[in-house]
């Protein structure tokens, strides 16, 4: 079984301050792990992965996040918030015989001027 | 340009009706899925296709009906049966374990 748990349900940030977002993961084998973007009414847009090559991974628009084994963690961060950043997102974990996805409940971020 | 696309955008349903939403994927991508999302709960696994013909039930199905007929297309039924069906929903597509899911852009359903 796997699970994942994303600390804040809401997180507020100042523009150009660091966003830090918190999942932790719980998985059985060796996880792929997944940080994906909502932005109102719109489908979930892929962040960045891990599959298990470089523990630091960059994705879009200026995130990153790092995976840390003996913390079960992969949080997602970016130095500088900007406007745009403002959404809703997800970090997901993969694993098992089918690589379901099961996803986290989500971290609502709000970046104020 | 290749991607998923669900439609409708929105759909209203009298309660005692069936409804279907449509899922159509151009990615060549095998395995297929149907996500509810509530808010604050994220989302929930209603359905899940491997390959053609074949499919499984999620952490919700209870309410739901699905058929895989083509590769291409994924069709989600919620019948008089789901008990709270207003929520929205999203269909995925995936290649292969390490490539995640490409996901469409949502149906939202609303029972009047």
């Amino acid at each position: 079984a796997q699970s994942v748990t994303q600390l804040g349900s809401h997180v507020s940030v100042s523009e150009g301050a660091l966003v830090l977002l918190r999942c932790n993961y719980s998985s059985s084998v060796p996880p792929y792990l997944f940080w994906y973007v909502q932005y109102p009414n719109q489908g979930l847009q892929l962040l960045l992965k891990y599959t298990s090559a470089a523990t630091l991974v960059k994705g879009i628009n200026g995130f990153e996040a790092e995976f840390k084994k003996s913390e079960t963690s992969f949080h997602l961060t970016k130095p500088s918030a900007h406007m745009s950043d403002a959404a809703e997102y997800f970090c997901a974990v993969s694993g098992g015989s089918n690589y379901k996805l099961t996803f986290g409940k989500g971290t609502l971020l709000t970046v104020n001027p | 340009d290749g991607g998923i696309t669900q439609s409708p955008k929105y759909l209203f349903r009298k309660e005692g009706q069936n409804v279907t939403l449509s899922c159509e994927q151009n990615l060549n991508h095998d395995a297929m899925y149907w996500y509810r999302q509530d808010p604050g709960q994220g989302l929930r696994l209603i359905y899940y296709s491997q390959i053609v013909n074949d499919f499984q039930k999620g952490d919700i199905a209870e309410g739901y009906s699905v058929s895989r007929e083509k590769k291409e297309s994924f069709p989600l039924t919620v019948t008089s049966a789901q008990k709270n069906p207003t929520a929205f929903y999203l269909c995925a597509s995936r290649f292969s374990a390490n490539y995640g899911y490409t996901f469409g852009s949502g149906t939202r359903l609303t029972v009047v």
